[in-house]
């Protein structure tokens, strides 16, 4: 079955960096984008980017551009979020999703995460 | 990029009850609109893609409906299983985007 598994809880200062982890398995990892989606405490769901783990090709919103940064390490079928200058709107569960098709503009996401908690605080 | 409003922000409802739900488009979105929901401290659950393709294993009493600009998300007889927040999400444009959700509280 399709599975995909975050890394854990992170604690972070004000203008670090964070990087999350996302394993997937019960799928051809290359076959499908992977999408990046965070919830603040209490808040609604932003989409943060995808990658195309078979061309490393990603895209990411303005919003998000010069410090969020997707990857891929296709040989473990993991995928990784980092996100630069942190603030303390950054605090978050961020989630990792896979589209329900493969394809450049599959959005709805039909897997996901467990979800990675990152805290931004002095 | 596109705005999503629903509405209500909130419902209470009792067990069988029917409940709609509202999205709203800032521009023309055509079916590209899917519903979620989820349950306090869990991932989102894919119900309905493009306005009204009830994904697999997602109960019959689920529907939706729409295009355009105003879609709308019925539970035709809520189960307890069914209170959580709704989202929707437009998958028309890039970025994609959420609504800011629906909370269906119990009654």
């Amino acid at each position: 079955q399709v599975q995909l598994v975050q890394s854990g809880t992170e604690v972070k200062k004000p203008g670090a960096s964070v990087k999350v982890s996302c394993k997937t398995s019960g799928f051809t990892f290359t076959d499908y984008y992977l999408h990046w989606v965070r919830q603040a405490p209490g808040q609604g769901l932003e989409w943060m980017g995808n990658i195309n783990p078979n061309s490393g090709a990603t895209k990411i919103p303005q919003r998000f551009q010069g410090r969020f940064t997707v990857t891929s390490d296709a040989s473990i079928s993991t995928a990784y979020m980092e996100l630069r200058s942190l603030g303390s709107d950054d605090t978050a569960v961020y989630y990792c999703a896979r589209p329900d098709c493969s394809g450049d503009d599959c959005y709805s996401s039909l897997y996901w995460g467990q979800g990675t908690l990152v805290t931004v605080s002095s | 990029d596109i705005q999503l409003t629903q509405s209500p922000s909130s419902v209470a409802a009792s067990v069988g009850d029917r409940v709609t739900i509202t999205c709203r488009a800032s521009q023309d979105i055509n079916r590209w609109l899917g519903w979620y929901h989820q349950k306090p401290g869990k991932a989102p659950k894919l119900l309905i893609s493009a306005a009204s393709n009830l994904q697999s294993g997602v109960p019959s009493r689920f529907s939706g409906s729409g295009s355009g600009t105003d879609f709308t998300l019925t539970i035709s007889s809520l189960q307890p299983e069914d209170f959580a927040t709704y989202y929707c999400q437009q998958t028309s444009s890039f970025p994609p985007t959420f609504g800011g959700g629906t909370k269906v509280e119990i009654k």
